[in-house]
């Protein structure tokens, strides 16, 4: 079963604009995870981000996290056209470290 | 050098027939991983191992078999392909079980005619 549900499903936005795509999931972790897929391709690890931890930011990326709502936002600022591609999150279960569970995903597509 | 990488990069066969998908990964990771993704893009664990040992077996069909040899290689065998078994394959690996990051292989797409 999907640990994690990303929303939206798609998102389209205009170059140069922020991106925000949520991400939902059911237990308690010990960490989520963000990772981007281009088209055809493996899948990239962006950021990860523990549980005692409320933010983190990498270049343009600014991930949050709150356990107590079970949720985690990842935003993009300043989008480029090589943004585009589809985002994952990932947890691992609080009580299984030794593997993560993906979310549906959000394709996300950027308009020159 | 390519981190995790995975051969072939596609195959096509017959039902019925055995395959087998190669990984490998150079950064002296512990952990390796075996996902698949369906045509809607869900990602789903199918085999972990930490340092040539099976630690997680996701309810996967017995046709499935994975093949440690050494930490730097976890094989996927599937025997008597089905259409169902149509998929992007992933390898993957991580420092250790915890708190790490994965590093993805670029995949193997299957195709069962």
């Amino acid at each position: 079963s999907q640990q994690g549900e990303e929303d939206p499903q798609a998102l389209s936005i205009q170059e140069g604009e922020n991106a925000t795509m949520n991400c939902s999931y059911k237990t308690s972790i010990n960490n989520l995870q963000w990772y981007r897929q281009n088209s055809g391709r493996g899948l990239v690890h962006l950021i990860l981000i523990r549980s005692n931890e409320r933010e983190k930011h990498s270049g343009r990326l600014r991930v949050t996290l709150d356990t107590s709502k079970k949720s985690s936002s990842l935003l993009i600022t300043a989008s480029r056209a090589a943004d585009t591609a589809s985002y994952f999150c990932a947890t691992d279960g609080h009580s299984s470290a030794s593997k993560i569970i993906f979310g549906s995903g959000t394709r996300l597509s950027i308009r020159p | 050098d390519t981190a995790v990488s995975q051969t072939p990069k596609y195959l096509v066969t017959q039902m019925g027939n055995d395959k087998s998908i190669k990984c490998e990964q150079n950064l002296g990771h512990d952990t390796m991983y075996w996902y698949k993704q369906d045509s809607k893009k869900f990602l789903k664990i199918m085999f972990s191992y930490n340092n040539k040992e099976l630690i997680i077996n996701e309810t996967v069909p017995n046709r499935f078999s994975p093949k440690s040899p050494d930490k730097a290689h976890l094989n996927l065998h599937i025997n008597s392909l089905e259409l169902g078994d149509s998929a992007v394959y992933f390898c993957a690996s991580s420092q250790d079980i915890g708190d790490y990051g994965y590093t993805f292989g670029s995949g193997t797409r299957l195709t069962v005619v």
